[in-house]
């Protein structure tokens, strides 16, 4: 059966080093692969989207990579902040709207 | 300037009664989908509809029954409600999906259900 994991619940890390956050999925074939952000008492909001024939995608202090060999995708932030704390959900894409549990970064001052 | 609207955001009501939560978007997408986020925050999709047609229909219990009156609206029904059906719902719409278009998601704010 398909399957997302993000590779943990719960990341800490300290202000102004990288976060890497992990997605891997099982009997998948996605097209693209989305990342969204969600704030606790809010609905998530798209980041940033990366096609199956592309190998890295970049925004601001953002960068996704997607490995279909590897059937994973990582996501990271660069020079991280506090704001920088949230939910992160990752999307691997069939049309079927399935999303990864999420892993929930905090950024410490 | 509200995207994807839902009302109400906060339900609390009692087993074995009815609801509704109304969902609208003014983005002018064809597709709207509603999601569930229970307690342990896990999103899952329960339908999607794309130009008024039901398109998604995850295994959901028939108590669950959406309703879409337009391209912009997509209501949600529940009827017989259970203690189980607690969570948070979110509406979102996107552009028309296929298999290599993009199809971002815009979601609403959530409509937390309490069924007491």
């Amino acid at each position: 059966s398909q399957k997302i994991e993000q590779n943990s619940e719960a990341l800490n890390i300290q202000e102004g080093k990288t976060a890497t956050l992990t997605c891997n999925y099982t009997n998948y074939s996605p097209a693209y692969l989305q990342w969204y952000r969600q704030d606790p008492g809010r609905g998530p909001v798209f980041l940033l989207l990366i096609r199956e024939n592309e190998k890295e995608k970049r925004k601001e202090r953002l960068k996704v990579t997607f490995d279909t060999t590897l059937k994973q995708s990582l996501f990271h932030i660069t020079a991280s902040q506090p704001a920088d704390s949230a939910t992160y959900l990752c999307n691997p894409n069939n049309n079927d709207m399935r999303f990864g549990a999420g892993t929930r970064l905090t950024v410490k001052p | 300037d509200t995207a994807v609207s839902q009302t109400p955001k906060y339900l609390v009501t009692q087993m074995g009664n009815d609801k509704s939560i109304k969902c609208e978007q003014n983005l002018g997408h064809d597709t709207m989908y509603w999601y569930k986020q229970d307690s342990k925050k896990f999103l899952k999709i329960m339908f999607s509809y794309n130009n008024k047609e039901l398109i998604i229909n995850e295994t959901v219990p028939n108590r669950f029954s959406p309703k879409s009156p337009d391209k912009a609206h997509l209501n949600l029904h529940i009827n017989s409600l259970e203690l189980g059906d607690s969570a948070v719902y979110f509406c979102a719409s996107s552009a028309t999906p296929g298999r290599r278009s993009h199809n971002e998601q815009f979601f609403g704010p959530g409509t937390r259900l309490t069924v007491l």
